[in-house]
């Protein structure tokens, strides 16, 4: 069973809009998450993180947003740029484990 | 800076040969771990060590060997290659365990291919 879900494969974004890619969770003991970006050919990246104390944390035009009582969290990109198209991944850690979802290809169009 | 270095970037190899796959840091990260992609498939965790002289397996460790004899160096042997093995293979390390706020720096993988 997945214990961290990315249930939008891709996503397609028109330049200078809002992009917004969702990640769930089933483990209630996970207490810190991750974004990571990936480019093909190349390992994935760190992008931003959020602890499970916070709500809330922004990174320049990265946001991500933490709802525990929905265990769903959710990054915004705001405006979208054309070199922000990649595979972006959402991570969940906890005591001794750490969980990758599928990933999101996100494509962002001139 | 040369953060995480892999090599090979890309192997073939026949079912039932054997290889090591090797990586290297130089940030002096006490974590390093393998993870292995698939298509469809998140990052799965393989194999990880928390300092030299110390491993243990993650979620899908059969087949695969690692050491850490050093702080720099943590190669990961496939014993006996399998199809099932073709994948995309990433190295990171991190200077604390995950999950105390420590991202992971990731190589940019082997692409391994077994016929």
């Amino acid at each position: 069973d997945q214990q961290v879900k990315q249930n939008s494969p891709s996503l397609s974004v028109q330049e200078g809009r809002i992009s917004i890619l969702n990640c769930d969770y089933t483990n209630s003991m996970f207490d810190y998450f991750l974004w990571y970006k990936k480019y093909p050919a190349e390992g994935p990246t760190f992008l931003i993180s959020i602890s499970s104390i916070k709500d809330k944390n922004e990174d320049g035009r990265f946001t991500v947003f933490l709802n525990k009582s929905a265990k769903h969290l959710s990054l915004h990109i705001v405006p979208s740029q054309p070199g922000d198209s990649a595979v972006y991944f959402c991570a969940a850690s906890g005591p001794g484990t750490l969980v990758f979802g599928k990933g999101t290809r996100l494509s962002v169009i001139a | 800076n040369a953060g995480v270095t892999q090599t090979p970037k890309f192997q073939v190899l026949k079912t039932g040969q054997s290889m090591t796959l090797q990586c290297a840091q130089d940030m002096n990260h006490e974590y390093m771990s393998w993870y292995r992609q698939d298509p469809g498939m998140g990052l799965r965790l393989i194999h990880y060590s928390v300092g030299a002289g110390i491993t243990d397996q993650g979620e899908v460790p059969n087949g695969y060997n690692v050491s850490r004899s050093t702080t720099e160096d943590f190669p990961l042997r496939l014993l006996s290659a399998a199809p099932s093995q073709t994948s995309v293979y990433f190295c990171a390390s991190s200077p604390l365990p995950t999950g105390l706020s420590s991202p992971l720096h990731f190589g940019n993988g082997t692409r391994l291919t077994v016929t």
